[in-house]
């Protein structure tokens, strides 16, 4: 099983700064990882595939970046509905989520 | 739009087995995507639990494959899924998606609002 490990757990930001959650993967996944943001008592909602490919709807602010096993989520400047829980997900090799990163207010 | 909704208690008894469908509207569910359940407990990270295709193709987490059922009923839209010997530690938000796939099974685009299913006596 691969094993995705995020870091750090908990982020402080301030409204307008910029964000950046890690998420290290065990073994290759090559660009198989997806992120997904999480709202308390939502669904996750899926924010980029194919570790840098925004999806439908989701606004420029958010990147993705990294292959192999190094992956980066970068919210450029935070807005007050980007306080969430993000989970990254690889799916070269069954699917495995990692722990999850909360951004909070600072 | 795609809308997904998950149904069926939310208490279950050790040992027995756990039941819930989704139900999917605005698309159908034969129209070529996989349909899966995942599951998250109280304040921890996501558990994909496995996957079906329309014409009832599975791929299951290996670590509940035992246990596991998913099936699909494509006149009523839906999909199901049986864990069986359940324990307290299946206490979880259970959320059913749909999924992408291409060479393997990718990503989720679509979920559902989840369930809490409580498992005790």
């Amino acid at each position: 099983e691969i094993v995705m490990t995020q870091s750090p757990a908990t982020l402080s930001v301030s409204p307008g700064e910029r964000a950046s959650v890690a998420c290290r993967a065990s073994q290759s996944v090559g660009s198989n990882l997806a992120w997904y943001q999480q709202k308390p008592g939502q669904a996750p909602r899926l924010l980029i595939y194919g570790a840098s490919t925004r999806a439908t709807g989701i606004p420029a602010r958010f990147s993705g970046s990294g292959s192999g096993t190094e992956f980066t989520l970068t919210i450029s400047s935070l807005q007050s509905e980007d306080f969430a829980v993000y989970f990254c997900q690889q799916y070269i090799s069954w699917l495995t989520f990692g722990g999850g990163t909360k951004v909070e207010i600072k | 739009q795609v809308q997904l909704q998950e149904s069926g208690p939310g208490l279950v008894q050790p040992s027995e087995t756990l039941s819930l469908t989704c139900t999917v509207s605005t698309s159908s569910i034969s129209s070529g995507y996989y349909w899966a359940w995942i599951r998250q407990p109280p304040g921890q990270g996501l558990e994909w639990i496995g996957s079906v295709f329309h014409n009832g193709g599975t791929y299951y987490n290996p670590s509940l494959k035992s246990r596991v059922t998913i099936s699909v009923d494509t006149s009523k839209d839906q999909f199901s899924l049986k864990l069986s010997s359940v324990t307290v530690a299946d206490t979880a938000v259970y959320f059913c998606a749909r999924q992408i796939f291409g060479t393997t099974l990718f990503y989720f685009d679509y979920w559902g609002q989840g369930t809490l299913v409580t498992v005790s006596s």
